[in-house]
């Protein structure tokens, strides 16, 4: 099925492991995100990707680096993790900036430092 | 910076009956893209409806339509003729016209009674 999809879907880590979320889309879009969801906050956004090549940072980009390597592919590293980045980890992506449709999401990564 | 606030974190309703989830959000641009999201225990986001901030006409997705009003900056979503499969997180989001970035609310968990 067309869609992004996320690997791991879940994963514990010690304090100061590191480890690489993996996403990938086959919908030939443009721009990919990742962002973190924590109860009571919704969702925040950590990178984005507008095009292939490019990436910025969002609003908590702290602690995390990320990779376009390709159109399909985006990913995020956490170099040192630490136990307030126990979270769940969403990908998404969408045809470009400036457009009319919402996003599509992986079905997200469960996280846990301990 | 653009906020989304949902001020419910938890509502109710009878099956077969109508709720109305609150949005309200603080932006400076006359022009961006509201949206639904609904997350079921399955982590899944699924895009529930959007509204172009241009369009007067409130957008309406079979039991799902929202009450749009841009100089209150308010944007509710109304459920009609609730169903168990409802039963979910609801955030929502807003889309600058030119930016990349979605901006979530913090949700509001719908239970449904049968």
């Amino acid at each position: 099925n067309a869609g992004v999809t996320q690997t791991p879907k879940f994963q514990v880590l010690k304090t100061g492991q590191s480890m690489t979320l993996q996403c990938a889309q086959d919908m030939n879009h443009n721009s990919m995100y990742w962002y973190r969801q924590d109860p009571g906050m919704g969702l925040r956004l950590i990178y984005y990707s507008a095009s292939e090549g490019t990436t910025d940072k969002g609003e908590v980009p702290n602690g995390y680096n990320v990779s376009r390597l390709n159109k399909r592919e985006f990913s995020l590293r956490l170099e040192s993790a630490a136990p307030s980045q126990t979270s769940v980890y969403f990908c998404a992506s969408s045809e470009g900036p400036g457009l009319t449709y919402g996003y599509t999401f992986g079905s997200g990564t469960r996280l846990t430092v301990v | 910076a653009q906020t989304v606030t949902q001020s419910q974190p938890e509502m109710s309703v009878q099956e077969a009956e109508t709720v109305t989830l609150s949005c309200t959000y603080d932006t400076s641009e006359s022009d961006y893209y509201l949206f639904w999201y609904k997350q079921p225990p399955s982590r899944q986001m699924i895009l529930v409806i959007r509204q172009e901030a241009y369009k007067q006409q409130n957008a309406t997705e079979n039991r799902f339509s929202v009450n749009f009003q841009k100089a209150a900056k308010s944007f509710s979503l109304k459920i009609s003729d609730s169903q168990l499969g409802d039963a979910a997180m609801y955030f929502c989001a807003y889309r600058g016209n030119a930016g990349n970035m979605l901006t979530f609310g913090g949700g509001t968990r719908l239970m449904v009674k049968p």
